[in-house]
């Protein structure tokens, strides 16, 4: 059982370039949340998708798309990458139908935008 | 909105010291509470819970009471360990059901042999 997984761990990318970050579970969930980490700020929301074939804007959406691509799969992409979207990036899932609402996290991709 | 407010940081105590950390939130109605641990280099991991009020989660020696007359859910652990640096999140989510954890900003704690 793998929980959440993440891919890539690391990336560096230059101004401009895009790319996808990609996240599975298989604890077979229905949320899905994407969270950027600076320093100082703890965790910001970005994207959700509450279940299969929804996606809501987080906190800090601007300049990222998601795709909840099925059940387990949840994806961030970044269309022209910004100094400013340096940043720890994880991936979380949630079985939002239990009352006890744990939610598990992936390990975390490190990306800089240089 | 629902927010959560905890103390800041950086936390630095001596091993076998008694940790409090501070966690206060606001929200509508009865959330649901928790800690989780983000151990350096990881992603989160669940701590300790509570759904309801007076309910005491507990994990690993660390405990927290919902306490609904204060809106607050102290984490506090009786004799830290070297091992229990990290970063420590308060967080709720809002008894209406599935909507996202809302986080506080992190307590980063360190202890020192």
């Amino acid at each position: 059982n793998a929980g959440v997984t993440q891919t890539p761990k690391f990336q560096v990318l230059k101004t401009g370039q895009s790319m996808t970050l990609q996240c599975a579970q298989d604890m077979n969930h229905n949320s899905m949340y994407w969270y950027r980490q600076d320093p100082g700020m703890g965790l910001r929301l970005i994207y959700y998708s509450a279940s299969e074939g929804t996606t809501d804007k987080g906190e800090v959406p601007n300049g990222y798309n998601v795709s909840r691509l099925n059940k387990r799969e949840f994806s961030l992409r970044l269309e022209s990458a910004a100094p400013s979207q340096t940043s720890v990036y994880f991936c979380a899932s949630r079985d939002g139908d239990k009352t006890s609402h744990e939610q598990f996290f992936g390990p975390g991709t490190r990306l800089t935008v240089l | 909105g629902d927010s959560v407010t905890q103390m800041e940081g950086p936390v630095t105590l001596s091993e076998e010291a008694f940790l409090t950390i501070n966690c206060t939130y606001t929200a509508t109605g009865y959330p649901s509470l928790f800690w989780y641990v983000q151990y350096p280099g990881e992603g989160l991991q669940l701590l300790l819970k509570a759904t309801k009020a007076d309910d005491k989660g507990s994990n690993k020696g660390f405990e927290a009471t919902y306490r609904k007359e204060t809106t607050s859910f102290h984490l506090e652990k009786g004799s830290v360990q070297v091992s229990d640096s990290a970063v420590y999140f308060c967080a709720l989510i809002p008894y209406s059901g599935n909507t996202p954890l809302v986080f506080g900003k992190g307590t980063r704690l360190s202890v020192i042999a």
